[in-house]
């Protein structure tokens, strides 16, 4: 079966650059949400969209935006990169939650390396 | 303040052991509470979903229980295997107004099963 397909899985940059990560959900979803996930650290929740509109926010930085597109993948957009950016940056999409037991799935993340 | 503590941070058992996670939570209301497998570098992989109503769900050797009073959940990995070497994640849905549905994440277990 599909599922969230997110790129590259690698990234390395140098403090200042910026960097682009995509995700592309598992068809049928219109829900996309980004976490954040330092070393030895819980995922953090950065963005959601709910089809193509943004629907909740989280501790994204304000160097940070995204957006989702009309075939519903999504971008995570990064500038000014700190060192503190470096994490492994995960995907997640589902039906929208309203029903309670929307089941989650992630993608395989994105490692972003600042240097 | 809506928070999901998990206990212990780490463990270590021997293969063919069983052993039990712990998940506390604060998160009011409450939607529904989930497991996830996350190994090393990669994305966090649903086990179970528990709703309000359900004590008990299993999941081949995993065995979730619920106590919504108490506001605990438990993972019980029975007989575990060296691929169970992972870190376990629960994640409560925090319900908002609107029927839209938060994701609070606790910290994880990290489980490693010797030989």
């Amino acid at each position: 079966a599909a599922g969230v397909i997110q790129s590259p899985r690698h990234l390395i940059k140098e403090k200042r650059e910026t960097a682009t990560l995509k995700c592309y959900p598992i068809p049928r979803h219109d829900t996309v949400y980004w976490y954040q996930q330092g070393p030895g650290q819980d995922p953090q929740f950065l963005i959601s969209f709910y089809e193509k509109m943004q629907s909740d926010k989280g501790s994204i930085p304000d160097r940070f935006s995204a957006q989702q597109f009309s075939d519903y993948h999504s971008e995570l957009n990064m500038s000014s990169l700190e060192l503190g950016d470096s994490a492994l940056y995960f995907c997640a999409s589902s039906l929208r939650l309203v029903k309670n037991t929307g089941e989650l799935f992630f993608g395989e993340g994105s490692r972003l390396t600042v240097l | 303040k809506n928070q999901v503590e998990q206990s212990p941070q780490s463990l270590i058992i021997l293969e063919g052991k069983n052993c039990t996670l712990q998940c506390n939570y604060t998160v009011s209301p409450f939607s529904n509470l989930r497991w996830y497998k996350q190994d090393t570098g990669r994305g966090p992989v649903s086990l179970t979903i528990m709703t309000f109503s359900e004590n008990t769900k299993s999941n081949g050797r995993y065995t979730a229980t619920l106590d919504a009073d108490t506001k605990q959940s438990s993972l019980h990995i029975t007989a575990s295997q060296l691929s169970d070497s992972a870190s376990y994640i629960c994640v409560v849905s925090h319900r908002l107004s609107g029927g839209y549905n938060k994701l609070i994440f606790g910290a994880g277990t990290r489980l490693a099963v010797h030989p």
